[in-house]
């Protein structure tokens, strides 16, 4: 089983429709979480980091559920600009640890 | 924006030549990676760096070296470049953390190797 584990997708939505993307982890002991947004044939880069409390940053809301070891991202009112990758990090070990990466989230928005 | 830059951007090189690919931040960050991507595939960790004279092999066995003689620069070598290297190898470099959260990852724009 990998360490984090994503729907590869490919998501296909229309403009202003609500898509939900979870992502599982393994390791219990996970303390950081992050979403990356990876547009094609470009670097990641950072999207929101998830807090235990879930946050919101306008569109885009992050949850975290330790108890089922699972993350997501909930992106309302989509816009063709959205469509990218979505990838999904966890880091344990502390600020010490290495991050993981999921394989992401495929998300096409038509128009 | 962030300030780790990747240089070439894109080269296309013959079979058994020697290729640096460099990788240089100005945030003075500790922890340096590099992550090699084939085209609509995931990411996967080839080597990282925790400071000057600190590397480490990644979870993806690779050919290339490493070396971080200064914290800004982490050159990525391949001695003898063949085809199957051809991909893309992104620099990254992570922030400081808070306690047991781990900082934020910043990448360079990448350097795509076509080996021919």
């Amino acid at each position: 089983r990998k360490e984090v584990e994503q729907d590869p997708g490919p998501f296909n939505v229309p403009e202003g429709a609500t898509v939900a993307f979870n992502c599982t982890y393994s390791n219990s002991a996970s303390q950081s979480f992050f979403w990356y947004r990876q547009d094609c044939r470009k670097e990641p880069k950072l999207l929101m980091s998830v807090y235990s409390s879930g946050n919101e940053d306008g569109r885009f809301t992050a949850q975290l559920n330790r108890a089922s070891q699972y993350i997501s991202l909930l992106i309302r009112d989509s816009k063709l600009s959205d469509s990218a990758t979505y990838l999904c990090v966890v880091g344990h070990g502390g600020s010490q640890g290495n991050l993981i990466f999921g394989k992401g989230t495929k998300l096409s928005v038509k128009p | 924006e962030a300030d780790i830059y990747q240089t070439p951007r894109y080269l296309v090189i013959g079979t058994g030549k020697k290729i640096t690919l460099e990788c240089s931040q100005t945030m003075g960050h500790d922890k340096m990676y590099w992550y090699q991507q084939d085209p609509g595939m995931e990411l996967h960790l080839i080597h990282y760096s925790y400071g000057v004279n600190s590397t480490e092999k990644g979870d993806l066995s690779s050919e290339s070296t490493v070396s971080r003689i200064r914290t800004e620069h982490f050159p990525l070598t391949l001695e003898s470049a063949r085809p199957s290297h051809t991909s893309q190898y992104l620099c990254a470099s992570r922030g400081p953390g808070r306690g047991l959260v781990t900082g934020e990852l910043f990448f360079g724009e990448g350097s795509r190797l076509t080996v021919l």
